[in-house]
């Protein structure tokens, strides 16, 4: 099994740029989640999807927007890239809404904006 | 927004040793999880607490969750560099589905 799987692994970009990071799952998973993790900083959530069909805002997300295309993916796009948004982006999924369920992560993107 | 507090933040020992790693908080939660994080990966659960005084073991790694549902440790035993990399705790509340980390220890045990 494949788990969670995160395209593209690394990006730089020129700050003013956009671009979307992919992430799909294959566990039939509900609920899905965009984290940043910066140094030092354990991980923030940048905004997440309960069920196929809804999207909600987490700690950080501002500069960021979310599609969920269908209950496999979830996409993050950055509209105007800032240095301020370099960082590891994970993606997760959990089975359901109940936080007994284990997060699955991927293996993350490593995005460099200059 | 609840905040989970952990200590220490970095942690360096020689194998065998043992060592604690806190999770501290001021909010209650329903359940809270740990994780191992490799570098270039993400993290892996380790284990889920849910009940106030709950104990588990894993091997050489236990787990206890505070009474009052507001913190929690890890301690391992006799450290191996196997155990090296990034311990995060989360914590989450039933009706709410997002889970809060802690900033990590990075953990370090030299041969």
């Amino acid at each position: 099994n494949a788990g969670v799987t995160q395209t593209p692994k690394f990006q730089v970009l020129k700050t003013g740029q956009s671009m979307t990071l992919q992430c799909a799952q294959d566990m039939n998973h509900n609920s899905m989640y965009w984290y940043r993790q910066d140094p030092g900083m354990g991980l923030r959530l940048i905004y997440y999807s309960a069920s196929e069909g809804t999207t909600d805002k987490g700690e950080v997300p501002n500069g960021y927007n979310v599609s969920r295309l269908n209950k496999r993916e979830f996409s993050l796009r950055l509209e105007s890239a800032a240095p301020s948004q370099t960082s590891v982006y994970f993606c997760a999924s959990r089975t359901g809404w109940s936080g007994g369920s284990p997060l699955h992560f991927g293996n993350g993107t490593r995005l460099t904006v200059t | 927004t609840q905040l989970l507090e952990q200590s220490p933040q970095f942690l360096s020992i020689q194998e065998g040793e043992n060592l604690t790693v806190y999770c501290n908080s001021s909010s209650v939660f329903s359940s809270l999880q740990w994780y191992r994080q490799e570098p270039g990966e993400g993290p892996v659960l380790l284990v889920t607490v849910v009940t106030g005084g709950e104990v588990k073991k894993l091997k050489r790694l236990t787990f206890q969750f505070g009474d009052a549902r507001k913190d929690s440790s890890l301690h391992i035993t006799a450290a191996q560099p196997g155990d090296t990399g990034l311990y995060l705790c989360a914590g989450t509340n039933t009706n709410a589905g997002k889970s809060t980390f802690g900033d990590g220890t990075t953990l370090t045990v030299k041969p």
